[in-house]
């Protein structure tokens, strides 16, 4: 059955640096979403992402975020200068739909858990 | 704007038993979708279900079962004769016709006890 995968699983990073998160998204589906989960809190949209263009960004999403399809397989979110706070598990989803994605079942992946010292 | 509430931080049920999570949700749109995710403690999102607003019929998949009404806003969730692999966090989610976005409740955590 196919998958979303998202690596690295784990990743430990300095205040201030750089961190980028890869996910392989499912291979037909057209719309990709960033998501991200504070330990023990609920899961928040960061973006969704469709025909290479964000479609939809919440208010999480600031200048310090970027995402890309680099290739024709992976999508990423680049954290360009990390805080403390960027601390969570970041899920990576996507859904199938040519068009608006009206309420399209969106499928996750395992998530990588990101902490800042 | 759209919430979703699910009002039970924690259950805890012995193996066997029956057990319903609570999920009520607001939203001004008159088409929605409703899901239910399972995380379990290894972390990852797992999709249970996906309603839209215009079928009310009550669905049942083996153990489970959910049961949407529109009167009320809520879309709650039965597990029935509960095992211990059941426990994990539940997550109701909300999106709206124009737009993708997913908005979560806070989760239930479900513990199953032997």
């Amino acid at each position: 059955e196919p998958e979303v995968t998202q690596t690295p699983s784990h990743q430990v990073t300095q205040m201030g640096q750089e961190v980028i998160l890869r996910c392989v998204p499912i291979s037909n589906h057209l719309y990709f979403y960033w998501y991200r989960q504070i330990l023990g809190q609920k899961v928040e949209f960061l973006v969704s992402f469709y025909n290479n263009e964000i479609s939809e960004k919440s208010e999480i999403f600031d200048d310090q975020f970027s995402v890309e399809r680099p290739d024709g397989s992976n999508f990423t979110l680049k954290i360009r200068s990390t805080k403390l706070e960027d601390s969570a598990m970041y899920f990576c989803a996507s859904s199938a739909s040519s068009g608006r994605a009206l309420g399209e079942t969106q499928y996750f992946g395992p998530g990588t858990r990101l902490l800042v010292l | 704007a759209q919430k979703v509430t699910q009002a039970q931080t924690e259950i805890s049920v012995v193996e066997k038993e029956d057990v319903t999570l609570d999920c009520v949700y607001e939203t001004r749109d008159t088409t929605y979708y409703l899901f239910w995710y399972k995380q379990p403690p290894s972390g990852e999102l797992v999709f249970l279900i996906r309603r839209n607003s215009f079928d009310e019929q009550n669905e049942i998949s083996g153990r489970y079962s959910w049961n949407f009404q529109k009167s009320t806003s809520s879309f709650n969730f039965t597990i029935t004769a509960s095992q211990v692999v059941d426990s994990a966090v539940y997550f109701c989610a909300l999106s709206e016709e124009y737009g993708n976005k997913l908005v979560f409740g806070a989760g239930t955590i479900l513990r199953v006890k032997s």
